[in-house]
């Protein structure tokens, strides 16, 4: 069975500071994705990154990035310089490889609510 | 706007009664999929369909939930008899391959 753990629940950090929102995962499957999504106080999801089981080099878009370490089952997320517009739960999924029977469907870790302030 | 859009935004009922929300995902976008999330925690898959057939239902979608994606195109879902324990977001999302893209979301209070 897949699962998806963020420990941590909530992270206050003060504007410009830098963060780091882990993720460890634990699936059988060999051929897997690994998402970030970001869920601001609106509520819509709003997807952020897509990983392949295959690709463990590190992403970076802007001020976001993104380690993916097969070894530790791990895929952190760090925003540089944070700003207040960051606020906002953000979430940790995994899908299996596509299947006719199951699409991608995607489990989901509990959240990590990150609050900015000024 | 050719996001996955849902109808309603909000709903409050009184226990006992059936719901029904509208799901319509982007347009080339053949498959398609329900969550339901609770306050502090993550979205939870209920179903997925691709194109018109119900391949996936998770053991959460109990007898009084039902999903239709009729034509393939937009999405159902009903809450027959709706329970306290049923008040939550429920979300939909679609994709051809890759990531899923999420709709707003229909919160549902039961009081």
């Amino acid at each position: 069975a897949q699962k998806v753990t963020q420990a941590q629940t909530e992270i206050s950090v003060v504007e410009k500071e830098d963060v780091t929102l882990d993720c460890v995962y634990e699936t059988r499957d060999t051929t897997y994705y690994l998402f970030w999504y970001k869920q601001p106080p609106s509520g819509e999801l709003v997807f952020l990154i897509r990983r392949n089981s295959f690709d463990e080099q590190n992403e970076i878009s802007g001020r976001y990035s993104w380690n993916f370490q097969k070894s530790t089952s791990s895929f952190n997320f760090t925003i540089t310089a944070s700003q207040v517009v960051d606020s906002a739960v953000y979430f940790c999924a995994l899908s299996e490889e596509v299947s006719e029977t199951s699409g991608s469907r995607l489990t989901f870790g509990e959240g990590t609510q990150l609050t900015v302030n000024p | 706007d050719t996001g996955v859009s849902q109808n309603p935004r909000h709903k409050i009922t009184k226990r006992g009664q059936n719901v029904t929300f509208r799901c319509d995902p982007i347009s080339e976008h053949n498959r398609l999929y329900w969550y339901r999330q609770t306050l502090g925690q993550g979205p939870e898959f209920l179903t997925y369909f691709q194109n018109e057939a119900q391949l996936e239902k998770s053991r959460l979608l109990s007898d009084r939930f039902s999903a239709e994606r009729p034509k393939g195109s937009f999405s159902t879902l009903e809450i027959q008899r709706t329970e306290q324990g049923d008040s939550a977001m429920y979300l939909c999302a679609s994709n051809k391959w890759g990531e899923q893209y999420f709709g707003p979301g229909t919160r549902l209070t039961v009081t």
